[in-house]
């Protein structure tokens, strides 16, 4: 399974919107309404901030939104905050396995 | 809320053997499909395998880069995962987390994560 394609580095000025792209194949994101994505800071644990393609957990600001097409899954960040500077992961279901990303740095200019 | 802590990380020469533990609590272990997934240093997640709930079936599931070498087991009655490495190689290396899916019988993503146990592989 390889896996799931982000770009390497995203950036924007604060407030500005960032979109990052997760594509994968017609056997994991395509497939499943179950891609993922992780908030990971420097030297912390994952944190999860969309599953089921679109869904946010309790807790999570809604500035952050996902949606899905075809083989590729997105995630936005609206209105881009110094705090939202970390890695992102999404990740997919793929049958008997999890495929992630290689995962996007996010730098607030 | 739902805790897991992991233990057992350290140093394993080449060809060698590690077994990883993760112990959990405020949730209902035993009815949680739970795995283990990997972080090389500087590097991205990598999934690394899955056990399903012994009310499933307990059946487990691997990646490819580590099927026929790890062991994922659980023992309900501690509330703890195992991870068993055998044959150890220097590009398992990597802080290891256990995660799992607080709602059940199912693991659509990973909402709790222990903080890691690193793992390095060098003669």
């Amino acid at each position: 399974q390889s896996a799931l394609t982000q770009p390497a580095s995203v950036s924007g000025s604060p407030g500005q919107p960032i979109t990052i792209s997760c594509t994968g194949t017609s056997s994991d994101v395509g497939n499943y309404n179950l891609v993922s994505w992780y908030q990971q800071h420097p030297g912390k644990v994952p944190k999860l901030i969309i599953y089921e393609v679109n869904k946010r957990p309790s807790g999570v600001s809604d500035r952050f939104s996902g949606s899905k097409s075809g083989n590729t899954a997105s995630l936005t960040i609206s209105g881009l905050q110094a705090e939202d500077e970390a890695d992102y992961y999404c990740c997919s279901y793929a049958g008997f396995s999890y495929v992630f990303g290689a995962g996007t740095k996010v730098t607030v200019l | 809320e739902v805790q897991l802590v992991e233990s057992g990380g350290g140093l394993a020469k080449p060809g060698g053997s590690l077994r990883l533990s993760c112990a959990a609590s405020g949730s209902t272990f035993s009815n949680a499909w739970m795995s283990w997934v990997r972080q090389a240093p500087g590097k991205g997640l990598e999934w690394v395998g899955r056990i399903k709930s012994n009310t499933d079936g307990g059946t487990t599931d691997y990646a490819a880069p580590v099927k026929g070498r790890f062991t994922i087991s659980r023992d309900d009655s501690r509330n703890t995962l195992y991870l068993q490495m055998n044959s150890l190689k220097t590009e398992d290396t990597a802080v290891y987390y256990c995660a799992m899916y607080s709602g059940g019988n199912w693991l659509p993503h990973f909402d709790y994560w222990g903080q890691g146990t690193l793992v390095t592989v060098s003669s």
